[in-house]
């Protein structure tokens, strides 16, 4: 069946240091969103891609999604301690989204 | 703009028990979701409703678990009986677009703890 994976599983940080997730999927995605949980909150939409190869930014945060169209990735410049949370991406497939296994941010001040 | 109301906030049952979250979608939002979210894990749809009727469910344990959205705005998900292993946050979400093209809204979540 689908799977959406994430690398790594956790990462710690220190502040001002960079950080990657990757997002993989068994099959060929029609678009893909990123998520951010806080401890304790639920998730909040970040972004979504659609096209292959697409690359966008916010501010610090960089989200690419593979020519394949099967992965992708977030990586954030210079944490901060605002960045602590859990990232998730959610491939969509056309019928649903699934969701990755979310990537835990620690970012040590 | 007011966000996706849940109740409860948490809840505490003994197993064998039934239980009932309470989901209502941002107004004018089409599409509704409910998803189960075990500690450590990304949430796992269990039900997705367009308007009134249902999308999909091929993840919902329907032995157990019942979803309804009967006039199309607010949902009621229903475990009877609940197992340990439904220990989880529950969490309702909406979208606009719908159909797996827009940004999912999420409300704060239902904790369930069974005991």
């Amino acid at each position: 069946g689908q799977q959406v994976m994430q690398i790594p599983q956790y990462q710690h940080v220190q502040e001002g240091e960079d950080f990657t997730t990757y997002c993989n999927s068994s099959t060929t995605l029609s678009n893909i969103q990123w998520y951010k949980q806080r401890p304790g909150g639920h998730p909040v939409f970040l972004i979504q891609l659609v096209k292959s190869g697409e690359v966008k930014k916010q501010k610090r945060l960089t989200f690419q999604f593979g020519e394949a169209k099967k992965n992708s990735s977030l990586h954030i410049t210079a944490t901060q301690t605002t960045d602590v949370g859990t990232y998730f991406c959610a491939g969509n497939t056309g019928n649903q989204f699934y969701f990755g296994t979310g990537t835990s941010l620690t970012v040590i001040p | 703009e007011a966000g996706v109301a849940q109740s409860p906030r948490y809840k505490i049952i003994e197993k064998r028990q039934s239980v009932a979250f309470w989901c209502n979608p941002i107004s004018g939002h089409a599409t509704l979701y409910w998803y189960q979210q075990i500690l450590g894990q990304g949430p796992k749809l269990l039900i997705q409703f367009q308007n009134n009727g249902v999308v999909d469910d091929s993840q919902l344990p329907k032995d157990r678990f019942s979803a309804e959205r009967l006039k199309g705005v607010d949902s009621t998900l229903k475990i009877q009986p609940a197992k340990l292993e439904d220990s989880a946050v529950y969490l309702c979400a909406s979208s606009l677009k719908g159909l797996n093209t827009g940004e999912l809204f999420f409300g704060e979540g239902s904790r369930l703890t069974v005991l």
